[in-house]
């Protein structure tokens, strides 16, 4: 089975910290994606990535960036965090031409 | 650019009862796809069911069909004889064909399930 893993299932960090949310997937897959979720607004997409290095935004990439320097893991960086990113950060993969996304578990950030 | 919307944020149903969760998109697009994703407590997101837009019968797994009204632009999702473990955030999403194209998702439906 495809595994996406996600480094930290809970973090909480301070208003203004630097954060680093690690996503790494083991099959290969050429397309990785960040989306936050949050309660009634569902899953937003923050930016994803179809190849090494290669970069799009999604649609609310405001205040984040990414780094994908190998193919297997994509990073989602606030470069100051805010308490307005407290949120669920839920990372996928998929190959170009797919079925549907796999998942990680999620990491929970809260920013105090 | 593409919508979806799931109008019900909470239903529920007995168990061993089915229910149908609602979903409704918009889209420009004659070939697309369209997905149902459940995410139960653990928050492990896991695809349900799949549909084609091209493909005129409706998907079906296991205890899960859909409902696929291409004209009308809506996907609901019927679960039979529903079970506890059912009980869960369910998604509906859309994608586009191409590549590289993404996934759109609904704002998601609670489903309790009374025992």
């Amino acid at each position: 089975d495809v595994k996406v893993t996600q480094s930290s299932r809970y973090l909480v960090k301070r208003t203004g910290e630097k954060v680093f949310l690690e996503c790494v997937q083991d099959m290969d897959h050429e397309n990785m994606f960040w989306y936050r979720q949050d309660p009634g607004l569902g899953l937003r997409l923050i930016y994803f990535s179809y190849d090494v290095k290669m970069k799009e935004k999604g649609d609310i990439p405001e205040g984040y960036s990414v780094s994908r320097e190998k193919k297997e893991r994509f990073s989602l960086i606030l470069e100051s965090a805010s308490t307005n990113q407290t949120s669920m950060y839920l990372c996928a993969s998929t190959p170009p031409r797919f079925y549907g996304y796999t998942f990680g578990s999620g990491t929970r950030l809260t920013v105090v | 650019a593409q919508t979806v919307t799931q109008s019900q944020p909470e239903m529920s149903v007995q168990e061993a009862e089915t229910v149908t969760l609602s979903c409704t998109y918009d889209t420009s697009e004659s070939d697309y796809y369209l997905f149902w994703y459940k995410q139960p407590p653990s928050r492990q997101m896991i695809l349900v069911i799949r549909q084609e837009a091209y493909k005129q019968q409706n998907a079906t797994e296991n205890r899960f069909s859909v409902n696929f009204q291409k004209a009308a632009k809506s996907f609901s999702l019927k679960i039979s004889d529903s079970q506890l473990g059912d009980a869960a955030m369910y998604f509906c999403a859309y994608r586009r064909p191409g590549a590289n194209s993404k996934l759109t998702f609904g704002k998601g439906i609670t489903l309790s399930v009374r025992p």
